[in-house]
Order: structure tokens, then sequence, then C-alpha cells
């Protein structure tokens, strides 16, 4: 069984710029989760999707938004990219919808570098 | 709100000697607790949960976590650590009824088992 894809494994962008960034999930996988990783700071919640609605959103700015597709697939945009933007992007699938009793599946990453 | 303490970055451990990597945590009623592994370059990998029942709960590559809820802690055992356990380990809660059942993780604590 495949796990969790995330598309693409390194991405450089400048100060300014849009970036998008894509996962697929495990399949029968509905929950796609996205997490910044920044050196020294563990995994910050980004965004929740599942069934093709954002069902939470951590505490960042709107430039940060997504999108799950019908497929469960989903992508990550970030606009007006900063320098501290700079980090590790997880996806992560589960079963989870509401109980917090499932694992999470996670996918190799994007490291996202804004110079 | 939920919180997860792991309060120490970095453990070292000699090769076949017993491992323990801690972790407390916060959290309003009854807790889930996760843990997972990262190796360099990769996404986090489950290990074990604590949802309900025994307190002691077994999971992958040998390792096991105890729940303790007056001290509100869930620590990572392994009775005989080996070099390739050297690894990024994250505790993660989650909760229902008050917490949020998007897992809060920790920040992370860095396991090197020397030979």
């Amino acid at each position: 069984e495949a796990g969790v894809t995330q598309s693409p494994t390194h991405l450089i962008k400048t100060r300014g710029q849009q970036a998008t960034l894509r996962c697929s999930p495990i399949s029968g996988h509905t929950s796609v989760y996205w997490y910044q990783q920044a050196l020294g700071l563990g995994l910050q919640f980004l965004l929740w999707y599942d069934e093709g609605e954002e069902r939470n959103r951590g505490n960042f700015p709107p430039r940060f938004s997504g999108r799950q597709f019908p497929n469960y697939s989903s992508e990550l945009n970030v606009n007006a990219l900063e320098l501290e933007d700079s980090a590790l992007y997880l996806c992560a699938s589960s079963l989870e919808y509401g109980t917090g009793t499932y694992e999470q599946y996670f996918g190799p990453g994007t490291r996202l570098t804004v110079t | 709100a939920q919180s997860v303490a792991q309060p120490e970055d970095q453990v070292n451990v000699a090769e076949g000697n017993p491992l323990t990597v801690k972790c407390t945590y916060s959290v309003s009623g009854n807790p889930y607790l996760f843990w997972y592994v990262q190796y360099p370059n990769r996404g986090l990998q489950f290990l074990l949960k604590y949802i309900t029942g025994d307190n002691l709960v077994k999971g992958s590559y040998g390792f096991e976590a105890e729940f303790n809820k007056s001290q509100t802690s869930f620590h990572l055992k392994k009775p005989s650590a080996l070099v390739s356990d050297s690894a990024l380990y994250f505790c993660a809660v989650s909760s229902r009824g008050g917490g949020s059942y998007i897992p809060t993780f920790g920040r992370g604590t860095s396991l090197i088992v020397h030979p």
C-alpha cells in the first residue's frame, strides 16, 4: 500500500513569490493535515481538510491557504512568501474525524527555502 | 488548551542500555497520547498510542510507553537501545470534551544511541 506522498521534495522561492505544495493521502483516508516544521519549533498545525472542506486551521496568517480535491489529495498555497516561511512542510493523512483517537501517517515533506 | 512538554532536547544512551524519553501533557478531558519517530530527512512515523485500557502500551520496534494519569506523563521506553534507534522522537496529545482532537505535538527529543 502506498504511503502519503508529497511533491516537490525541495522548493526554492524568493521573498514575495507564491509556493504551491502538493500531497496525496493514503488510499481510504479522507482527512489531510498540513504542518510546518521549522527548526527548533516542533510541528505547528496549519490546516485540516476532510471531505473537501477546511475543518480547522492553526494560528497562521491568511496567506497560508489550501484546498482538498475530490480524490482527497490536497495542496497548500503560501502567498507573499517571507524569509521565516522557510521550513519543512509535512502532510499527514488519517481516518480521523472528530474523535482524536486515530494516528496520523506522514509524508516525507517538502523543504521550502525562501531567499 | 492542550500542551505537551518534552523536557529533554537530547537523550544520550549506550547501545544495549535501557532508554527513556520523557513526555508530560496538559489537557482537559481524557487524553489520547501518541509517540512518533522522525529519521533524518523523513516524515514522522507512528510508534504507538494510548487511548484507553491498559496503562502499558506496546508499539513498533520494541518500544513501549506507560500512561500515568496522576503524573500526567507518557514516557517512551525500550529495554535495550540500538544504534538504529537514533532519531527525533515526538510526543503528541489530543482529546475530546474540552481539548482538541487535532493533536498537539511536543518540540521533540533527539535520541542518540552510542555504539
